[in-house]
């Protein structure tokens, strides 16, 4: 497609509720990044993709996080048993290169609220 | 954790008049990157200018950096209403990869 398309666009889920996130990235891009951007926050970054392969999960917040890209294109990040905490806009983000200096593509979020 | 920190926090200005913003961050960098991000929406990629550049033109856009002072300012000219948002600088550490480090953002609001 022609952007990063994210879905669902709103998710409310009830405390202790597993979520999966959906980021569909513009084809061909190697990498992809998910950041989770709390209110009034700049986006703080999650985990990085390039193709299938999970380089980096450092800053998943805890083993309730998991992310997944498989064939290299589709990235499911999924949260299970939801805390309070998790409600902020997740972020995903495609870049044409694995290298620096590459700026990335946004797509408009999901933003999660644990109720 | 974040790398850089904007200046202002927010920043309030008549349509017509130049806006600046700044940003400090504090390891060594590869890049760095600008951000504009309206409300409830995706960010943006705005400009990025490399460690070994010192200046950067993009319309109405002009980005500068000091590597030796770690700063970084972003100057939009002749601001518009449409210039209303957030603006967050970004920065990428010389790692193999492009993982980026956003700082906290500029809330800017243009008047008509």
């Amino acid at each position: 497609g022609a952007g990063v398309s994210q879905s669902p666009r709103y998710k409310v889920a009830k405390r202790g509720q597993d979520v999966a996130l959906r980021c569909d990235p513009i084809s061909g891009h190697v990498s992809l990044f998910w950041y989770q951007q709390a209110l009034g926050q700049g986006p703080e970054f999650l985990t990085y993709f390039q193709n299938e392969a999970q380089l980096d999960k450092s800053g998943l917040p805890s083993d309730r996080f998991f992310a997944e890209r498989p064939e290299g294109s589709v990235s499911t990040l999924k949260i299970q048993r939801t805390q309070q905490e998790d409600s902020a806009v997740y972020l995903c983000a495609s870049s044409q290169s694995s290298g620096p200096n590459y700026g990335y593509t946004f797509g408009s979020g999901t933003r999660l609220t644990v109720v | 954790s974040q790398q850089g920190e904007e200046d202002p926090q927010a920043l309030s200005i008549q349509e017509g008049e130049n806006a600046t913003m700044n940003c400090s961050y504090k390891t060594s960098i590869n890049n760095l990157q600008w951000y504009r991000q309206n409300s409830g929406r995706g960010l943006v990629h705005l400009i990025l200018i490399r460690s070994n550049e010192r200046e950067k033109h993009s319309g109405r856009l002009r980005v500068t950096l000091d590597t030796s002072k770690k700063s970084s300012s972003l100057l939009i000219t002749a601001s518009r209403a449409a210039d209303t948002a957030s603006y967050f600088c970004a920065t990428g550490m010389n790692s193999g990869y492009s993982t980026l480090t956003f700082g906290k953002g500029t809330m800017l609001l243009v008047s008509p």
